[in-house]
C-alpha cells in the first residue's frame, strides 16, 4: 500500500490561498489521490480526486507533477468555515480507503 | 433521507456490555464501510461490504467485532464483551460502487464510550 505523508498542521488567514502537499512515493499505476475533509464531529467529506495534472472543481484544485510521488491540494481564499482536518488518501484498486493522521488547518481572521 | 445516518449518535456501555451501532446507507449504495476513529487520529478501516457480501474484515481488532449487512442495505456493527479501548467514533461510509472511485459518503458517527 502506498503510505502517505502530510504536515501535521498549518495556520493560514483568511483570504489567503492554502497548499498543503503530500508525499506518496510508493504510488502504483492504477492508483488515485484523492483528499477529504473532516469537521469536528462529522465523518470526512470528500473534496476532490485525480490522477494526473490538475483537477479543479468549485471548492479546490488538485495538482499532480507527472512523477505522481505527491500531490498539492489547493484551497483558494480560505475562510473561518475551511478550519478542519485535511486527509490525502491513495485508492488502491479494491481495497478500501485508508487514512493517515491529515493535516489540521486553522484558518485565522 | 439523502444522506448515510447512523444510531444511536451516542452509546455509553459498562465495560463488558455488548453493544450494536446501525447504519443507513444511502439508497441504491452498493458498497459500505466501517471504520473506527480514536481521538484525534484519523478513521481506521474496520470492514467492507459489497452488497451483502462481506469482502474485507481484516481491519476488525479481534472476534469481539462482528459486522453484517444481510440485504445489502442496512449494516449492523457488532461490539461483544466491550473493552475501555473500544470507546472511539465508529463511522459508517457508502458508495455508488467500489472503493476505486475514492468518493466515499460518511455519516456522523456513533461515539462509544465503554467505562
Amino acid at each position: 500500500l502506498a503510505k502517505t505523508t502530510q504536515p501535521i498542521s498549518m495556520d493560514s488567514y483568511e483570504g489567503q490561498e492554502v497548499n498543503i502537499t503530500c508525499s506518496h512515493n510508493n504510488i502504483a499505476t492504477n492508483d488515485y489521490i484523492t483528499w477529504y475533509q473532516q469537521f469536528p464531529s462529522q465523518g470526512p467529506r470528500f473534496i476532490i480526486q485525480g490522477y494526473k495534472t490538475k483537477v479543479t472543481n468549485e471548492v479546490a484544485s488538485l495538482f499532480i507533477p507527472a512523477d505522481r510521488k505527491s500531490s498539492t491540494l489547493s484551497l483558494p481564499r480560505v475562510s473561518l468555515s475551511d478550519t478542519a482536518v485535511y486527509y490525502c488518501l491513495v485508492v488502491t484498486g479494491r481495497r478500501a480507503l485508508t487514512f493517515g493522521s491529515g493535516t489540521r488547518l486553522q484558518v485565522q481572521p | 433521507g439523502a444522506g448515510v445516518s447512523q444510531s444511536p449518535r451516542y452509546k455509553v456501555a459498562k465495560r463488558g456490555q455488548d453493544v450494536a451501532l446501525r447504519c443507513d446507507p444511502i439508497s441504491g449504495h452498493v458498497s459500505l464501510f466501517w471504520y473506527q476513529q480514536a481521538l484525534g487520529q484519523g478513521p481506521e478501516f474496520l470492514t467492507y461490504f459489497q452488497n451483502e457480501a462481506q469482502l474485507d474484515k481484516s481491519g476488525l481488532p479481534s472476534d469481539r467485532f462482528f459486522a453484517e449487512r444481510p440485504e445489502g442495505s442496512v449494516s449492523t456493527l457488532k461490539i461483544q464483551r466491550t473493552q475501555q479501548e473500544d470507546s472511539a467514533v465508529y463511522l459508517c461510509a457508502s458508495s455508488l460502487t467500489g472503493p476505486l472511485t475514492g468518493e466515499l459518503f460518511f455519516g456522523e458517527g456513533s461515539r462509544l464510550t465503554v467505562l
